[in-house]
C-alpha cells in the first residue's frame, strides 16, 4: 500500500514537496513513479526512481524543475516540484511501477493522490 | 506520432460489447506493449490490462486488450453498470524515453 501526505495549498513560484509511503513492505527493487492529473484532464507520467539504485529518470516537460528521491530505509519515497504555475494544479499520484524493464508502464500500486493547489 | 490519441467518450447499454480504441506511432505502440489503466471519479486509476493482452489479477474476463501495429484496443464484453469510469491505454515512447498515457475514454452505460 502507497500513503501520500496530504493537501498542499502553494503560491505561484514556490515549490513542492510531495512523500509517498510504502507500508507493509518495501519498494526498493521496484521504481516509484509519480503521475499527476489536472482537474478535469487526463493523466499524465512525469518521472520516476528506483530507490535501491537512486538514479531518477525524467518527462522531458518537467526536466530541470522535477526532482524525485527515495529514502530506502524508510521506504519513502519525495517529489520535489520548483517554479509552479497554476497548471501544476493536479491531484499527484504515486504508483509501483511493478517491472524491471523501463519500457514498461506497468503501475500495479497506487497511492491515494495528493492534491496540489497553486494559486497567487 | 509521440502521442495516444483516444475517443473521448464510449457507451453502450448493459449486456453490449465495447470496444475502445488506441492509437499511435512506431515510436510508441508500435515498438512497446500496451497497458490499459480504469478510473472511476475520485479514485486512482487502476491496473486492467498489461503487455498488450494480460489482463490484472482480479480483473474478470470480460475485459480483453489486443495490439495491431500502431493501434490497441480494449473490449469490454457484457457490459456492466459498474464499469462505467474513464480508460487510459499507456505505453512507452522511445522518441521521448518516457512513459505516454492515451487521452482518456469516458465510458458511459446507457
Amino acid at each position: 500500500q502507497l500513503v501520500q501526505s496530504g493537501t498542499e495549498v502553494q503560491k505561484t513560484g514556490s515549490s513542492v514537496k510531495l512523500s509517498c509511503e510504502a507500508s507493509g513492505g518495501s519498494v526498493s527493487t521496484y521504481a516509484l513513479t509519480w503521475v499527476r492529473q489536472a482537474p478535469g484532464k487526463g493523466l499524465e507520467w512525469m518521472g520516476e526512481i528506483v530507490p535501491i539504485f537512486g538514479v531518477p529518470s525524467y518527462a522531458q516537460k518537467f526536466q530541470g524543475r522535477l526532482v524525485v528521491t527515495a529514502d530506502d530505509s524508510t521506504s519513502t519515497g519525495y517529489m520535489e516540484l520548483s517554479s509552479l504555475t497554476s497548471e501544476d494544479t493536479a491531484v499527484y499520484y504515486c504508483a509501483r511501477k511493478y517491472c524491471g524493464n523501463k519500457n514498461c508502464p506497468l503501475f500495479d500500486t497506487w497511492g491515494q493522490g495528493t492534491l496540489v493547489i497553486v494559486s497567487s | 506520432q509521440s502521442e495516444l490519441t483516444q475517443p473521448p467518450s464510449a457507451s453502450g447499454t448493459p449486456g453490449q460489447r465495447v470496444t475502445i480504441s488506441c492509437s499511435g506511432g512506431s515510436s510508441n505502440i508500435g515498438r512497446n506493449n500496451v497497458y490499459w489503466y480504469q478510473q472511476v471519479p475520485g479514485a486512482a486509476p487502476k491496473l486492467l490490462i498489461y503487455a498488450s493482452d494480460q489482463r490484472s489479477s482480479g480483473v474478470p474476463d470480460r475485459f480483453s486488450g489486443s495490439k495491431s501495429g500502431t493501434s490497441a484496443s480494449l473490449a469490454i464484453s457484457g457490459l456492466r453498470s459498474e464499469d462505467e469510469a474513464d480508460f487510459y491505454c499507456a505505453t512507452w515512447d522511445d522518441s521521448l524515453n518516457g512513459v505516454l498515457f492515451g487521452g482518456g475514454t469516458k465510458l458511459t452505460v446507457l
